[in-house]
């Protein structure tokens, strides 16, 4: 059962673009959000995280954007470079569980054209 | 300086093989973990280890198997292979089991 679902599965924006991912989740006791870029031949990399105490996180270019009551969160990628193309996982792990519990999203490849 | 380094980077074996993939880390992290890529790029855990404590997925086979001879390393040892283990397997690490995740660049597994 996936308690995390991602959309799109894939993504072309033109370079200057906003690129927006969505993910709902299912199960209340998540409190960590975090989002993981993944480039060709490599590992994720852990880009930007948010605890659902607030609404909205920016680092850079990269924000994350949270509706608790939605069970919803987003990540929006402003003015997108070609160096963004890359696939994007949200994932989730509940309050007082591990990361053994992370669940991921099923990935979004985002490709930015320049 | 890798941090979270794999080897082989790809590996190609016949069904029925025994192999293993190596993990080393110098993140000085406690925690360790495999986790599995499918072929359509979804991630699931399979074990995390911190050097007290094993906890397996229920739902990864007997065949796979972690061994952690010190603090910094994390293998995995996989008998009689099958064509769905193929698969790319990431190693990560964790400075504890509520940090953000690590991970290697992942190795390839073809099993043919």
């Amino acid at each position: 059962q996936q308690q995390v679902k991602q959309s799109p599965q894939s993504l072309i924006v033109q370079k200057g673009g906003i690129s927006i991912i969505n993910c709902a989740y299912e199960n209340t006791a998540f409190d960590y959000f975090p989002w993981y870029q993944q480039f060709p031949g490599k590992g994720p990399a852990l880009l930007i995280a948010i605890r659902p105490d607030v609404s909205e996180k920016k680092e850079g270019r990269f924000t994350i954007s949270f509706n608790k009551s939605a069970k919803q969160f987003s990540l929006h990628i402003m003015d997108s470079q070609p160096g963004d193309s890359a696939t994007y996982f949200c994932a989730a792990r509940g309050a007082g569980y591990n990361n053994n519990d992370m669940r991921f999203g099923a990935g979004t490849r985002l490709t930015v054209k320049p | 300086d890798t941090a979270v380094s794999q080897t082989p980077k790809y590996l190609v074996t016949q069904m029925g093989n025994d192999k293993s993939i190596k993990c080393e880390q110098n993140l000085g992290h406690d925690t360790m973990y495999w986790y599995k890529q499918d072929s359509k790029k979804f991630l699931k855990i399979m074990f995390s280890y911190n050097n007290k404590e094993l906890i397996i997925n229920e739902t990864v086979p007997n065949r796979f198997s972690p061994k952690s001879p010190d603090k910094a390393h994390l293998n995995l040892h996989i008998n009689s292979l099958e064509l769905g283990d193929s698969a790319v397997y990431f190693c990560a690490t964790a400075r504890g089991v509520y940090s953000p995740l690590h991970f290697g660049n992942g190795t390839r597994l073809t099993v043919t």
